[in-house]
């Protein structure tokens, strides 16, 4: 069955800091692969995405994601954070043709300290 | 950007009271909707998909006769929780794609049944 692992529940950076969420996806295909970000009491809204070609993808508000086909992989990273960075990060695996439906990963909740 | 609307924002009402969501796409046709549940600090669980016409294909555990859900437009889709009960409270939020778009969410529903 289709799955999305994201090993790391809780994360805490200093501001300015490098960051990198990780995220294993299991899948048979090629898969369409997303990053969203959540704020509190609030929806999601999409940080990146891949569906194919090249496998460096660049988001919204600095983030970029690489995905690795020989780790199963699609780790989310960003040079330097910024406290409105501050937030929970889900991603997710479109796990039908057209990626129509997504499965999601647990999230990880990124806390920015000053 | 694409927009999705979703009203209202939280709703507290009594046990056993129906309760309607809608889930508006603002600028741009909507050919599929999807409706999440999202418990306090846990990912989003698909409850049902939904295609313009069509009557919605609900995710397996998901009571069909608890969650209506009418799709009757290419820009508005509405859940409505009926007869709803303590266990029913939760955060729902919507997502809505085009042709050979990512799916971008509404900012949710904070439902509380008293």
């Amino acid at each position: 069955a289709q799955s999305v692992t994201q090993p790391d529940i809780h994360i805490t950076v200093s501001e300015g800091a490098s960051l990198e969420l990780r995220c294993n996806y299991s899948y048979g295909a090629t898969p369409y692969l997303f990053w969203y970000v959540q704020s509190p009491g609030q929806g999601l809204q999409l940080l990146l995405k891949y569906f194919s070609g090249d496998t460096l993808v660049q988001g919204i508000k600095g983030f970029e994601a690489e995905f690795k086909r020989s780790q199963s992989s699609f780790n989310l990273r960003k040079p330097s954070v910024h406290w409105s960075d501050a937030a929970e990060y889900f991603c997710a695996v479109g796990v039908d043709q057209g990626a129509q439906k997504l499965v999601f990963g647990q999230g990880t909740r990124l806390t920015i300290n000053p | 950007g694409a927009v999705v609307s979703q009203h209202p924002s939280w709703v507290i009402c009594k046990s056993g009271t129906s309760v309607k969501i809608e889930c508006r796409s603002l600028d741009f046709q909507a050919t599929t909707m999807f409706w999440y549940r999202q418990f306090p600090k846990q990912s989003l669980m698909l409850m049902a998909t939904s295609n313009e016409g069509s009557k919605a294909t609900y995710e397996q555990g998901v009571e069909k006769d608890k969650f209506l859900i009418n799709h009757a437009s290419l820009t508005l889709s509405t859940l409505t929780v009926t007869s709803a009960h303590p266990e029913d409270s939760s955060f729902y939020i919507c997502s809505a794609r085009g042709q050979r778009q990512p799916q971008h969410f509404g900012d949710g529903t904070r439902l509380s049944i008293l």
